[in-house]
């Protein structure tokens, strides 16, 4: 069973600052099976990123996905003040869907 | 605009049952799976179930298997779960998510169960 571990736990930053959100599988996985989702309080969450790097719709562009193999990471170009949130990973296999831990952003 | 709405959260008793809904509008529900995922107080996401396009085959995370149900309805284009044996490790906000391949697309508010000894 894969298992997805998020690091940093927690990230503080300053607005126009660019966060680094790293996602790392227990085993190697498919790189189209890899998206991300932005949570904030009080509300659901919502797709960032699918396919390890393409943007959901109506997503800007100062957010971006890379990676392969084990090691995915979202990048947050620009910090904006709405983009302080928590982000957790997801991957699919065989009809089952794995989240990450989350890595919660938060101002400095 | 697609819209997922839940309903049926409430407090219920350890051992009890409960029904959640989920209505859809703003796509044509038949033509997606449809999963429900849930969130523990303070915690992360854990999916829970999957359901097909036509309500024929359905996926379960280990830990409610044999507990839960989920089904479909698509000429109402509602979504089911039932819960059954809940424990307190079953309290958490339940949402409705629409699958678009091996993603969630779109996501309800969301309703809190809550599971009390």
């Amino acid at each position: 069973e894969v298992v997805l571990t998020q690091s940093p736990g927690t990230l503080s930053l300053s607005p126009g600052e660019t966060a680094t959100l790293s996602c790392r599988a227990s085993q190697i996985v498919s790189s189209s099976f890899l998206a991300w989702y932005q949570q904030k309080p009080g509300q659901p969450p919502r797709l960032l990123i699918y396919g390890t790097s393409s943007r959901a719709t109506g997503i800007p562009d100062r957010f971006s996905g890379s990676g392969s193999g084990t090691d995915f990471t979202l990048t947050i170009s620009r910090l904006e003040p709405e983009d302080f949130a928590v982000y957790y990973c997801q991957h699919y296999i065989s009809a089952v869907f794995i989240f990450g831990p989350g890595t919660k952003v938060e101002i400095k | 605009e697609e819209q997922l709405l839940e309903s049926g959260g409430t407090l219920v008793q350890t051992g009890g049952s409960l029904r959640l809904s989920c209505a859809a509008s703003g796509f044509i529900f038949g033509h997606f799976a449809m999963s429900w995922v849930r969130q523990a107080p303070g915690k992360g996401l854990e999916w829970v179930s999957l359901i097909t396009l036509s309500g024929g085959t359905t996926y379960y995370t280990d830990s409610v298997k044999g507990r839960f149900t989920i089904s479909r309805d698509n000429s109402k284009s509602i979504l089911y779960l039932q819960m059954n044996g809940l424990g307190v490790e079953d309290s958490a906000v339940y949402y409705c998510a629409k699958v678009l391949s091996n993603r969630f697309d779109s996501w309800g508010r969301g309703a809190l169960v809550a599971v009390s000894s």
